[in-house]
């Protein structure tokens, strides 16, 4: 079984500073991993995502992050956060090389980015 | 590529009333999966398909729930007799098959069910 922690639930802070969001997953196999972010009353959106290959992985918004297979870790990092940051992040992880896989998702973290 | 649709996007019920939610896929997508989202957690699995087989429903909720993809394109999700606990963001998600077997779902906008 797969799962996911995200440790933080809230992350608040101001507009152009750096923001890191933790994740952390446990898998007795190997995995895929995923970033998406959703907005007030709206779906998810894929930020980026982890198959294979290099471990710094970017995507969409400025936002990229690390795979650390040993820490069995997948952090979110933006160098300067803006406004319309602010959202719920979620970590997601799935079965690699498989037919189909169902994502597990983290709890989220909520990104509060101010003036 | 006009993206994955759910209709409606509010749906306020009572309890014990039966609802229906629809989800039209991304074209060129063989796989759809539902997942449902309460408050302050993460979206958790329902069911999948692969064009109109259910390959996986052990993770509907209960009985009450049941999905269908009659022609391997839109899906429809049904809760009969609702309760106040099945009030919850419905999110319907599609995909792919694509390289190293990886499978990226592209999530609708979803359907909020308030069951008063």
């Amino acid at each position: 079984a797969q799962s996911v922690t995200q440790l933080d639930s809230q992350v608040p802070v101001f507009e152009e500073a750096p923001v890191e969001l933790r994740c952390n997953y446990s898998s007795s196999v190997s995995v895929y991993l995923f970033w998406y972010v959703q907005y007030p009353n709206q779906g998810l959106q894929l930020l980026l995502k982890y198959l294979s290959g290099s471990t710094l992985v970017k995507g969409i918004n400025g936002f990229e992050a690390e795979f650390n297979k040993s820490q069995t870790s997948f952090h979110l990092r933006k160098p300067s956060v803006h406004i319309s940051d602010t959202a719920e992040y979620f970590c997601a992880v799935t079965q690699g090389n498989s037919g189909y896989s169902t994502l597990t998702f983290g709890k989220g973290t909520m990104l509060l980015v101010s003036p | 590529d006009t993206g994955v649709s759910q209709n409606p996007r509010h749906k306020i019920t009572k309890r014990g009333q039966n609802v229906t939610f629809r989800c039209d896929p991304i074209s060129e997508h063989n796989r759809l999966y539902w997942y449902r989202q309460t408050l302050g957690q993460g979206p958790e699995f329902l069911t999948y398909f692969q064009n109109e087989a259910q390959l996986e429903k052990s993770r509907l909720l209960s009985d009450r729930f049941s999905a269908e993809r009659p022609k391997g394109s839109f899906s429809t999700l049904e809760i009969q007799r609702t309760e106040q606990g099945d009030s919850a963001m419905y999110l319907c998600a599609s995909s792919s098959r694509g390289g190293q077997g990886s499978d990226t779902q592209y999530f609708g906008p979803g359907t909020r069910l308030t069951v008063l």
